[in-house]
């Protein structure tokens, strides 16, 4: 069975600073990895996602993530945080064969403090 | 990407009662489901919903209790039967693209007093 952990469940940061999000899986085979953010009383907005190739992969707002199949991690970054990045971060993982296994980690909130 | 919409954004209902939440999506999608956030919990997904056929439902979910109707490519329903206060939770739609990624409804928020 497939696995997302996402080991803090609250993660503080000042305006300007780099932030990482952690998220570590567990898969049968090649995975895609996603990372998704909620902002209060929204659905889930979609920010980047692996498949294959170059290991960095960027996102929307400015957000990056760095796959490290070894580590077997795909930690969230980004280089200088905003106030309006606060929000609730979900890393999720599915196997290439099917959209309907998709895990959800337990999601991590994110605070900018400004 | 589709955008998706559901209705109702958000709803108070009384226990014993049902209610239908609709996703319509702008364009056909092949793919469509149906996800449970409970308070300060994460996702987990209720069903597939399969266009003409019965929908797929997850270990702990039942046709039931949850109900989903897929009448075409576009649509979607999903009811939440004889309501209790552990059924208050969002409920988001989402669908498949073939670029791998799901796109999320802006979901319902349910409370059930």
């Amino acid at each position: 069975a497939q696995s997302v952990a996402q080991p803090e469940d609250q993660v503080n940061v000042a305006e300007g600073n780099p932030l990482t999000v952690k998220c570590t899986y567990s898969v049968s085979g090649n995975p895609y990895l996603f990372w998704y953010v909620q902002y209060p009383n929204r659905g889930l907005q979609f920010l980047l996602k692996y498949i294959t190739g170059d290991n960095l992969v960027k996102g929307s707002y400015g957000f990056e993530a760095e796959f490290n199949k070894s580590q077997t991690s795909f930690h969230l970054k980004k280089p200088s945080a905003l106030v309006s990045d606060s929000a609730l971060y979900f890393c999720a993982v599915r196997p290439l064969s099917s959209a309907r296994q998709l895990t959800f980690g337990s999601g991590t909130q994110l605070t900018v403090l400004p | 990407s589709a955008v998706i919409s559901q209705k109702p954004s958000r709803d108070i209902c009384q226990r014993g009662t049902s209610l239908t939440i609709q996703c319509q999506v702008d364009s056909q999608v092949t793919m469509m489901f149906w996800y449970r956030q409970q308070p300060g919990q994460s996702l987990t997904l209720i069903a597939t919903a399969n266009q003409g056929s019965e929908a797929t439902y997850e270990s702990g979910f039942v046709i039931d209790k949850f109900p989903i109707s897929r009448p075409n490519l576009t649509f979607s329903t999903l009811t939440v039967s004889n309501m209790s206060p552990e059924d208050s939770s969002i409920y988001l739609c989402s669908v498949a693209e073939g670029t791998g990624e799901l796109f999320f409804g802006e979901g319902s928020r349910l409370t059930v007093l």
